[in-house]
């Protein structure tokens, strides 16, 4: 594997459901990032992780609950979702405080 | 202020034209300025990025122009080609990483 990686790919959930999404960097990164990508509007940054310590949340709900046991990966924990948290989530890393920032693939989280 | 402001939405270009996309910014402590391309199915992919102390910089079809004074930024795509059809963003950072987005532009190059 390469890259920043994620799974699942695709996730659909009832708004009862817990849930988690795992992001894996294979790049010596020190920094990890969650972002949510809804349609016709800007990547939103959620989280940022340096060095597993989190240094930002950007006001995200408590539903959504990030994990970082290493610097190699993050989780997302989702719980009690509502509809319009139905998005493509995005896990980036970076070198410590970095701005090149690379890029996985996304979950697709359709909340029912 | 937190914000960066991106345009068009979507443009049409005819292969071999020169694709410009446009973002503005009010915060001037941004110091960062990447530009990231993402295809369907993808995430975002870095493409070329300027700080705020060079006018322009350029890597192979792809130029950024910076203008501080106007706290502006734009993309040149030139000798546009179909397969640069994509979704292009433009972001800022505001301090260790943190990057705001402009809403993204689509751009479709036509044979």
């Amino acid at each position: 594997e390469t890259g920043v990686t994620q799974t699942p790919r695709h996730l659909v959930m009832g708004m009862t459901n817990k849930k988690s999404l795992k992001c894996e960097q294979h790049l010596g990164h020190n920094a990890m990032y969650w972002y949510k990508q809804s349609a016709k509007k800007p990547l939103e940054l959620m989280f940022v992780y340096n060095f597993k310590e989190q240094t930002e949340n950007n006001s995200v709900p408590s539903r959504f609950s990030p994990e970082c046991p290493n610097s190699s990966h993050l989780f997302l924990h989702l719980h009690t979702l509502q509809p319009e948290d139905s998005a493509l989530y995005l896990c980036a890393s970076s070198q410590v405080a970095g701005e090149e920032q690379y890029f996985g693939p996304g979950t697709r989280l359709t909340v029912t | 202020q937190q914000q960066v402001k991106q345009s068009p939405q979507s443009l049409i270009v005819q292969k071999g034209g020169i694709s410009i996309i446009n973002c503005a910014y009010e915060n001037t402590a941004f110091d960062y300025f990447p530009w990231y391309q993402q295809f369907p199915g993808k995430g975002p992919a870095l493409l070329i990025a300027i700080r705020p102390d060079v006018s322009e910089k350029k890597e192979g079809r792809f130029t950024i122009s910076f203008n501080k004074s106007a706290k502006q930024f734009s993309l040149h795509i030139m000798d546009s080609q179909p397969g640069d059809s994509a979704t292009y963003f433009c972001a800022a950072n505001y301090g260790r990483g943190k990057l705001i987005f402009g809403q993204g532009t689509e751009l479709s190059v036509k044979p």
